[in-house]
């Protein structure tokens, strides 16, 4: 099975940052990897897909980068509403795997 | 909108069963894989099972291969999970999802049904 490492496991940070998650898999996946966002108490909601492009609707302040083994999820600057734990998940290949999920925190 | 309703989930002792069900809607059902992903209380996500639009092709992750099993009724566009030999560590809340591996992520999601394994 591919494992899938996030880095780190939370943060913290202001209204206006600049972030960024790293994740990264045991083997290569090429670009087959996805972020998704949840906030407490809610479902996941899907950002990107195939690395870097962004779903429909989804905030051009999120942007994702990466292939092979490293990848990178960037919030340019971060609002209120972007307080919750993301998850990345490659597709590569069986079985579908998550990262550990990282929490971002207001500071 | 699409729209995805999970129902059947509750309280059952261990080695019980149970069978979990997603209604669809706002989308051509059988157009697409559908997954479960459990998520255990505090802990992360983990997906569970897959299905092809038509139902040919199963997938399952190594911890419920054997236990679970997934089916759909394209002419209900629903969604099932049925659970056996249920452990506590089973114990998640389960979310039906849009995508698998065709598509190749999963873009809808719903609010998701409880499970508990407990005596």
């Amino acid at each position: 099975d591919i494992q899938m490492t996030q880095s780190p496991s939370s943060l913290s940070a202001s209204v206006g940052d600049r972030i960024t998650i790293s994740c990264r898999a045991s083997q290569s996946i090429s670009s087959y990897l996805n972020w998704y966002q949840q906030k407490p108490g809610k479902a996941p909601k899907f950002l990107i897909y195939a690395a870097s492009s962004l779903q429909s609707g989804v905030p051009s302040r999120f942007s994702g980068s990466g292939s092979g083994t490293d990848f990178t999820l960037t919030i340019s600057s971060l609002q209120p509403e972007d307080f919750a734990t993301y998850y990345c998940q490659q597709s590569y290949s069986a079985p579908l795997t998550f990262g550990g999920g990282t929490k971002v925190e207001i500071k | 909108d699409v729209q995805l309703l999970e129902s059947g989930g509750g309280l059952v002792q261990p080695g019980g069963s149970l069978r979990l069900s997603c209604a669809a809607s706002g989308f051509t059902f059988s157009s697409y894989d559908m997954s479960w992903v459990r998520q255990a209380p505090g802990k992360g996500l983990e997906w569970v099972s897959a299905i092809s639009g038509s139902g040919g092709s199963t997938y399952y992750a190594d911890s419920v291969k054997g236990r679970f099993t997934i089916s759909r009724d394209n002419s209900k566009n629903t969604l099932y999970l049925q659970m056996n030999s249920l452990r506590a560590e089973d114990t998640a809340l389960y979310y039906c999802a849009k995508g698998g591996y065709a598509p190749l992520y999963f873009d809808y999601w719903g609010q998701g049904t409880l499970v508990t394994v407990s005596s």
